[in-house]
């Protein structure tokens, strides 16, 4: 079975520092994961995918299989960055549901 | 498009009285899931739709719960009878992976309380 594991509830920085939100996987196959956010009082978004490749809103995930992580940085947070941040991943070429990790509260502090 | 649109927003209900949340997926999209969120255990997949057809409803805590998809616009959640431990932030998610890589798109969610 996949599993998805975020190990930090909450995550505390001060505007400015870098921000490093840890996200580690098990699953046999190939995944396909993602970072989604949720700000306050906000739908569940979707802020980066790992066969995009991009940055969004200056944040990077480097997919390593061999480590089976997916952490997500930034160099410089915002305070605007503070968020809950989930770490998924899906198993079936978007066939099949997300396995979501438990989540990390970012706060940036000013 | 308005995107995942659930109701209601918010559900204050008593034990043992009958839940129904609804979810209109973006249209098009061919692939419906529910989730669950709570403080314990994060997001949980439910089950979730392909073409109307329950495929996976493996996360379905118990029989109190069931889900329908009478329509490609239209799905609901039941728990019935509801109670306390039920208590928790539902969402609807839709995806068409059959136009490429689509991530899922998700509801603002139903926020249930079950005193």
């Amino acid at each position: 079975a996949q599993r998805v594991t975020q190990p930090e509830k909450l995550l505390s920085v001060f505007k400015g520092a870098p921000v490093e939100l840890k996200c580690n996987y098990s699953y046999s196959g190939s995944p396909e994961l993602f970072w989604y956010v949720q700000y306050s009082r906000q739908r569940l978004q979707l802020l980066l995918r790992h066969i995009s490749r991009e940055s969004i809103k200056g944040f990077t995930a480097d997919l390593n299989k061999g480590e089976t992580s997916f952490h997500l940085k930034k160099p410089f947070a915002q305070e605007e960055d503070s968020a809950m941040y989930y770490c998924a991943l899906e198993s079936g070429g978007g066939a099949d549901g997300l396995t979501f990790g438990k989540g990390t509260h970012l706060i940036i502090q000013p | 498009d308005a995107g995942v649109i659930q109701s209601p927003r918010h559900e204050v209900t008593e034990m043992g009285q009958e839940v129904t949340l609804r979810c209109k997926p973006i249209s098009g999209h061919d692939y419906l899931f529910w989730y669950r969120q709570t403080m314990m255990r994060g997001l949980e997949l439910l089950i979730y739709f392909n073409n109307n057809v329950p495929i996976d409803d493996s996360g379905m805590p118990e029989d109190r719960f069931s889900a329908k998809m009478p329509n490609a616009s239209f799905s609901t959640l039941k728990i019935q009878p509801s109670e306390p431990r039920d208590s928790a932030v539902y969402f609807c998610a839709s995806s068409s992976p059959g136009y490429g890589d689509q991530p899922q798109h998700f509801g603002d969610g139903t926020r249930l309380s079950i005193l």
